[in-house]
């Protein structure tokens, strides 16, 4: 079955210090890759996606993430951790079969602390 | 550009009442999507549709709830004899016509609480 796996309920970081919010996935051939951000009584924003290329992928406000084939896994990243950046984080993947449906992770709560 | 709207952002509905929610996508776009979110949780698909068409509809509840997406208008989530199980929010998501490597872009959602 296909799935998304954010194997963290939440990651707490002090601001300043880098951070990463974990997502791996199960999904046949060469699927689309996606983060989302959910803040407070909002919908998702789109932060970045990986679609092919190379397996660093640049985002919004900072953010990057690395597709890791072999290991299945999109990590999301942030060298400097701002308080404002905490939020619910959603990892979801598209498969690439003529489908549109998107999976979406359980979702990692992110705080950081001042 | 507008983005995605929906309405109404609050509904409050009794047991055994209808719950009707509209979802207006981008400017362009002919992708349709809902999810629902219970509280702490993540977002769960429920349909998926094109203009007049429902293409998946494979997290739907198979009594009560039903989803159009008509030719002129928005598209609609209904929930028919609602219960409290049904209290949750409600996305709709939209994305232009294409492939699956479209991002998707988010209305700010329909809480939904049945008393």
């Amino acid at each position: 079955a296909q799935s998304v796996a954010q194997p963290e309920d939440q990651v707490n970081v002090a601001e300043g210090n880098p951070l990463t919010v974990k997502c791996t996935y199960s999904v046949s051939g060469n699927p689309y890759l996606f983060w989302y951000v959910q803040y407070p009584n909002r919908g998702l924003q789109f932060l970045l996606k990986y679609i092919t290329g190379d397996n660093l992928v640049k985002g919004s406000y900072g953010f990057e993430a690395e597709f890791n084939k072999s290991q299945t896994s999109f990590h999301l990243k942030k060298p400097s951790a701002l308080v404002s950046d905490s939020a619910l984080y959603f990892c979801a993947v598209s498969p690439n079969t003529g489908g549109f449906k998107t999976i979406f992770g359980a979702g990692t709560r992110l705080f950081v602390k001042a | 550009n507008a983005g995605v709207m929906q309405n109404p952002r609050h509904l409050v509905r009794r047991r055994g009442q209808e719950a009707r929610l509209r979802c207006s996508p981008m400017k362009g776009h002919s992708h349709v999507y809902w999810y629902r979110q219970l509280p702490e949780e993540g977002l769960k698909f429920m349909v998926y549709l094109q203009k007049e068409n429902i293409i998946d509809e494979s997290g739907m509840p198979k009594e009560r709830f039903s989803a159009e997406f008509p030719k002129e208008g928005p598209s609609i989530l209904r929930i028919q004899q609602v219960v409290r199980g049904d209290s949750a929010a409600y996305f709709c998501a939209s994305s232009p016509p294409g492939t699956s490597s479209n991002e998707q872009f988010f209305g700010p959602g329909t809480r939904l609480t049945v008393l």
